[in-house]
Order: structure tokens, then C-alpha cells, then sequence
């Protein structure tokens, strides 16, 4: 078993860029796709990555995932940042069948 | 468009039980897998259970093996969850969401489990 380990907040001004980070504990972060999941407040989640890297239809590309090996984690990168940002965002991969989620990073845009 | 749409959650008594449902349109949903995705009070998101599409892999968390029971009907666009012994622990909202990567989520329904 292994957790993902992401910082509790991040916050960063309306144009800029913020990276928010998930730390796999154990086992390759490239074992398993990583996906990013946005959660604004009192909504359902919807899922602005997959697959580590890859952007559903609508989701703006100003959202791109990747994934580091050297630091076992991967990353979402939200560049231009606009108030409508501000949310929980969450990573989740697979261990053997079983989904884990990160903790959750609240991102506040101000 | 794609609409998941949960049902079932109410106020129960701590032991006792609770079925939810999952009507689903908008996709073929025999072709996907489906999951229960559960969020406790001011909490992250806590994977539940996953059924496949022709229902012949089922898994489950360590936290409700044994008391909860994930099934579906294709004829029916329909998920389940049945949950049984339910404790305090398990009040959260429960989400049905789609596919491997939970590509799409309903909007939730509220299970409160207190005497």
C-alpha cells in the first residue's frame, strides 16, 4: 500500500503560475497513471487530468500534469491563474485495483 | 451529455442499513466501470468500491470490506451500493463516478449515520 502526499495550500496571485505537488510514499510514481481531480467550493469533483498528462475535452490548457521519477511525484501546473482557480484539487492513482487519493490541496487565488 | 444522478442517502441509525442508487445517461453504461467515491464533513475524497462493466471484478476499501455491496444493472443504466452496519465513520457524501478515471461524477448524496 502507499499514500499520496500533497501540500494542505498553495496560494498564488491572478496571472500567475502555481504548481501543486503529490509525493507517492512508495512503489514508482510511474507504475500507475496519475489523475487531478478539481473540487470548487459546495460542487462535485470533475477531472481536469488523466492519465498523467493528458486534458479532457473543455478542461482550458492553461491545466497540464506531469510526472517526476527522481522525486517519485507528480505535479499539477496551472499557469495564468484566474479567481475561478480557486479550489480543492486532488491526485489519484491505482494500487493494484484499489483507487488512493491525495489529501487535497485547497489553492487560493488572491 | 453525460448525467450520473445518486439517490438513497438519508439519516440512519448506527447498525443499521442504507441502499443507494446511481441512475446513469448520456453514455453507453454497460461499456464502463463504475465507483463509489464517499467525502466525509470538510474531509478529501475516500475511494469506496468499484464494480467493472459486466460486473465480474469487484473491489472494495479496507474501511467497508464486508459490510458494503457494490452491484449494477446494465438493463437498468443503474449502480448500487448497498451498505449494511453502518457506523458513524461512514456519514460522508457518496458519489457514483465513471469509468477508470472517474471521468465523470453525479452530485452526490448525503449519508448521516447517528443515534
Amino acid at each position: 500500500n502507499f499514500m499520496l502526499t500533497q501540500p494542505h495550500s498553495v496560494s498564488e496571485s491572478p496571472g500567475k503560475t502555481v504548481t501543486i505537488s503529490c509525493t507517492r510514499s512508495s512503489g514508482s510514481i510511474a507504475s500507475n497513471y496519475v489523475q487531478w481531480y478539481q473540487q470548487r467550493p459546495g460542487s462535485s469533483p470533475t477531472t481536469v487530468i488523466y492519465e498523467d498528462n493528458q486534458r479532457p475535452s473543455g478542461v482550458p490548457d492553461r491545466f497540464s500534469g506531469s510526472i517526476d521519477s527522481s522525486s517519485n511525484s507528480a505535479s499539477l501546473t496551472i499557469s495564468g491563474l484566474k479567481t475561478e482557480d480557486e479550489a480543492d484539487y486532488y491526485c489519484q492513482s491505482y494500487d493494484s485495483s484499489n483507487q488512493v487519493f491525495g489529501g487535497g490541496t485547497k489553492l487560493t487565488v488572491l | 451529455e453525460v448525467q450520473l444522478v445518486e439517490s438513497g442517502g438519508g439519516l440512519v441509525k448506527p447498525g443499521g442499513s442504507l441502499r443507494l442508487s446511481c441512475a446513469a445517461s448520456g453514455f453507453t453504461f454497460s461499456s464502463y466501470s463504475m465507483n463509489w467515491v464517499r467525502q466525509a464533513p470538510g474531509k478529501g475524497l475516500e475511494w469506496v468500491s468499484s464494480i467493472s462493466s459486466s460486473s465480474s471484478y469487484i473491489y472494495y476499501a479496507d474501511s467497508v470490506k464486508g459490510r458494503f455491496t457494490i452491484s449494477r444493472d446494465n438493463a437498468k443504466n443503474s449502480l448500487y451500493l448497498q451498505m449494511n452496519s453502518l457506523r458513524a465513520e461512514d456519514t460522508a457524501v457518496y458519489y457514483c463516478a465513471s469509468g477508470s478515471y472517474n471521468d465523470y461524477w453525479g452530485q452526490g448524496t448525503l449519508v448521516t449515520v447517528s443515534s
